[in-house]
Parts: structure tokens; sequence; C-alpha cells
């Protein structure tokens, strides 16, 4: 059974670019949440997709965008890159039925480069 | 809004030692779930325990146990027979139980204490 997965793991990019970050849930799982983690801090909500569609959002500018498709897989897009959007980007799982809690499962992140 | 404040930065102990991660909280909601979650090295976030408010008694994973005193809103690990394998970064994260669109809500994470294990 495959975890949650990230793709690239290491990326490099220059200021003002454009970047995307793509995720697959763990199997059977429906909900994906991005969070951005600083060196040295702990990891900030970006936001959360459900049925294709974004649910909640962390205090981040309209640059972070995001998509899920109908497999759940989802990607995060950055656009006009800054300095401090240098991080490691990660990507959690989890199933939602009922509003009944479950676990949020976390992939392995993708570290992002700003220059 | 919730936050969760870990003022320890560092702190360190002898292998088979046991020791104690601080971490309080602030809400204004009743029920609400906190957790612990080690970061070691390779980046992974592994969940090492959870608590649900609404329990008295206080979670055990193995050598993983909590001392959670809602009405100080105070929540700490404690490591029991330490072991090398448990150097990394700890965080205590915050979550509500609800959310009015129907989906999970979102983590909310301490600062994180750094955990070194002396062998």
């Amino acid at each position: 059974d495959a975890g949650v997965t990230q793709s690239p793991t290491h990326l490099i990019k220059t200021r003002g670019q454009q970047v995307t970050l793509r995720c697959s849930p763990k199997s059977g799982h429906d909900t994906v949440s991005w969070y951005q983690q600083a060196l040295g801090q702990g990891p900030q909500f970006i936001f959360q997709y459900y049925e294709e569609e974004e649910r909640q959002r962390g205090n981040f500018p309209d640059r972070f965008s995001g998509h899920q498709f109908p497999n759940y897989s989802s990607e995060l897009n950055v656009n006009a890159l800054l300095l401090g959007d240098s991080a490691l980007y990660l990507c959690a799982s989890s199933l939602v039925s009922g509003g009944r809690y479950y676990e949020q499962y976390f992939g392995p992140g993708t570290r992002l480069t700003v220059t | 809004a919730q936050t969760v404040t870990q003022s320890q930065p560092e702190m360190s102990v002898q292998e088979a030692e046991t020791v104690t991660l601080s971490c309080t909280y602030d809400t204004s909601e009743s029920d609400y779930y906190l957790f612990w979650y080690k970061q070691p090295p390779s980046r992974q976030m592994i969940l090492v325990i959870r608590q649900e408010a609404y329990k008295q008694q206080n979670a055990t994973e193995n050598r993983f146990s909590v001392n959670f005193q809602k009405a100080a809103k105070s929540f700490s690990l404690k490591i029991s027979d330490s072991q090398l394998g448990d150097a990394a970064m700890y965080f205590c994260a915050y979550r509500s139980p609800y959310s009015y669109t129907g989906a999970n809500s979102k983590l909310t994470f301490g600062k994180g204490i750094t955990l070194s294990v002396r062998p």
C-alpha cells in the first residue's frame, strides 16, 4: 500500500518564475492538504482540497493556488516566486467520512529553493 | 484562532532515560484533537500520538505517553527508555473536529523542538 507521494523531491527556481508541485494521496484517501515549512519552523497550512474544490485556506496570498483531480491527486502552484517562498512543501492526505476524523498522513515533501 | 506554543527549542536526553517535551495551546473550543508528530532528518512527518480533548485518560503508545491538562491547556509528551532513533524534531499540533465545509480541518503546529539522544 503506497503512502503519500510527492514530486519532485527537490526543485530550484529563480525569482519571478512559476512552480508546480504534485501530490498523490494514500490509497483510499480523498482529501489533500498542503503545508509550507520554512527552515527550523513548524508547518503552516496553505489550503485543503476535497471533492475537487478548495475547502479551507490559510493565510497565503493568491499566488498560491491548487487543484485536485478526479483521482484525488493534487497540484500546488506558486506564481511570481519570491525568495521567501523557499521552504519544504508538505502534502498530507486523509479520508472524510460522515464528518468523522481520520488521520492525516504526510508525504516526504518537496524542497523548493528560490534564488 | 488557535495557537500552539513550544517554548523549548532544543532538548537532550541520555539513551535509556526519560524526557518530557512541553506544549501549550490556546483555543476557545471545548472539543478538539491534539497530536505529537516526529520529523526525523528524512523530513517525513510521522504521527507519534494523539489525544481527544473529551477523553480524560491520557493517551499512550508504547514508550510514548502524554500528560493532557485541559484546564491548563497543556499537552506534554513523555518518551521513556529513549533510543537513538528518537532523535528528531517533535511538533505539537492542534486540530478542530468540526469544519463547516464537511472536510477535515487544518492542523495548527507549534514551532517544534529538536531532541537529541546521547549514547
